[in-house]
């Protein structure tokens, strides 16, 4: 079955270090990969996308590839704010169409950015 | 105007106790879904509703019951809690399947703690 494999958390920065955070998964197809992010207290939101291999998803001054020759789809941003601490979520989906087709998220990492 | 919107937000019952969580999204979608978040921050899926019509059921225990009157409107109700309920349940709406676009709106998460 498909799978989102996150590095392990927490992970603590101080403010405008360089940040990156692991994402490798498994799946048949070709499933396209996305970021969520959860800030304190809040519901998950989109925060970038990619739907095919080499594309690269950025938003807010994150990034992200799609690598299929490593399975992976690793978020990195050059210069991390207080702002940014959240809980960070990789997610696949199984398919592009299909009524049935879902998400399926990694187990998240708490990012904590210390001023 | 809150696009998705649970009630209620915090919820603290004893073990064997029926209790309901609502949900109303305004995007005009016509897919939602439950999603339950445990202590660890791991987001799993339980439920998925298209147009009324449940499509996705995730081998949850059948105390468990989704009910969805019309597409803007999707209920958790929820019999006998148990301990292990005790977790943030959350809602989430999308045009279309997950697999679609990827991208879930989620309300602010359902607190619910079994004593």
């Amino acid at each position: 079955g498909n799978s989102v494999t996150q590095m392990e958390g927490p992970v603590t920065l101080s403010e405008e270090a360089f940040l990156t955070i692991n994402c490798t998964y498994t799946a048949t197809g070709y499933p396209s990969l996305f970021w969520y992010v959860q800030y304190p207290g809040e519901g998950l939101q989109l925060l970038l996308k990619a739907t095919k291999a080499d594309d690269k998803g950025s938003n807010k001054g994150f990034e992200a590839t799609y690598r299929k020759e490593t399975t992976s789809f690793h978020l990195e941003k050059g210069s991390v704010q207080v702002s940014d601490s959240a809980v960070y979520f990789c997610a696949l989906s199984e398919s592009h169409t299909g009524a049935n087709s879902k998400l399926t998220f990694g187990k998240g990492i708490t990012l904590s950015v210390r001023p | 105007d809150t696009a998705v919107s649970q009630t209620p937000k915090y919820l603290v019952t004893q073990m064997g106790n029926d209790k309901s969580i609502k949900c109303e999204q305004n995007l005009g979608h016509d897919t939602m879904y439950w999603y339950k978040q445990d202590s660890k921050k791991f987001l799993k899926i339980m439920f998925s509703y298209n147009n009324k019509e449940l499509i996705i059921n995730e081998t949850v225990p059948n105390r468990f019951s989704p009910k969805s009157p019309d597409k803007a409107h999707l209920n958790l109700h929820i019999n006998s809690l148990e301990l292990g309920d005790s977790a943030v349940y959350f809602c989430a709406s999308s045009q279309g399947a997950q697999g679609g676009t990827g991208e879930l709106f989620f309300g602010e998460g359902s607190r619910l703690t079994v004593l």
